[in-house]
């Protein structure tokens, strides 16, 4: 199974700042990683499919980048909206894996 | 606008056996793969089990192959999943979700969840 290694667990950061979350692949999983916005209580949400490309309707502060093992997510401007857990998840084999998530808050 | 409503979860005794439905709305429900996804309380996103889109390829996770059965009616838009010799360690919120694709894919859009505690 693919092992996605996400960091930091958690992360505390200011309305205005720039957020950058990782998740590193224990293999190659070329172009095919997502990102999910979980808030509170709800259901995960598509954000970026293919490693960097914006879900329609997604606003244009959130990115992604990366290919092969590394991949990188960035929020440009955080929001007080954004609050959320944020999942990677390799599609290149299954089963499926998912990272461990990371908790983002508002300090 | 792509629907997705879980159904059917609840609290069962180690050993029991329940059935998940999710009814699906909005888009052409027998053009894509589904799948459920669970997440245990307080932890991580766990995928389950897919489902081709014509019903003739399914897959399972390790933890839950032998015990789970996925199954689809393209007739009435529903997918399921059968769970027997449920666990503890299964207790979790299950989400239906609609895979980007026929066979494979990602999960594209995801129903709300429905608790299974499983608990003597």
């Amino acid at each position: 199974d693919i092992q996605m290694t996400q960091s930091p667990s958690s992360l505390s950061a200011s309305v205005g700042d720039r957020v950058t979350i990782t998740c590193q692949a224990s293999q190659d999983i070329s172009k095919y990683l997502i990102w999910y916005q979980q808030k509170p209580g709800k259901a995960p949400k598509l954000l970026i499919y293919d490693a960097s490309n914006l879900e329609i309707g997604v606003p244009s502060r959130f990115s992604g980048s990366g290919s092969g093992t590394d991949f990188t997510f960035t929020i440009s401007s955080l929001q007080p909206e954004d609050i959320a857990t944020y999942h990677c998840q390799q599609y290149h084999n299954l089963p499926r894996t998912f990272g461990q998530g990371t908790k983002l808050e508002i300090k | 606008e792509v629907q997705l409503l879980e159904s059917g979860g609840g609290l069962v005794q180690p050993g029991g056996s329940l059935r998940l439905s999710c009814a699906a709305s909005g888009f052409t429900f027998s053009s894509f793969a589904m799948s459920w996804v669970r997440q245990a309380p307080g932890k991580g996103l766990e995928w389950v089990s897919t489902i081709s889109a014509n019903g003739d390829s399914t897959f399972y996770a390790d933890s839950v192959k032998g015990r789970f059965t996925i199954s689809r009616d393209n007739s009435k838009n529903t997918l399921y999943v059968q769970m027997n010799s449920l666990r503890a360690e299964d207790t979790a919120v299950y989400y239906c979700a609609k895979n980007s694709a026929y066979t494979y894919g990602y999960f594209e859009s995801w129903g709300q969840g429905t608790l299974v505690s499983v608990s003597s």
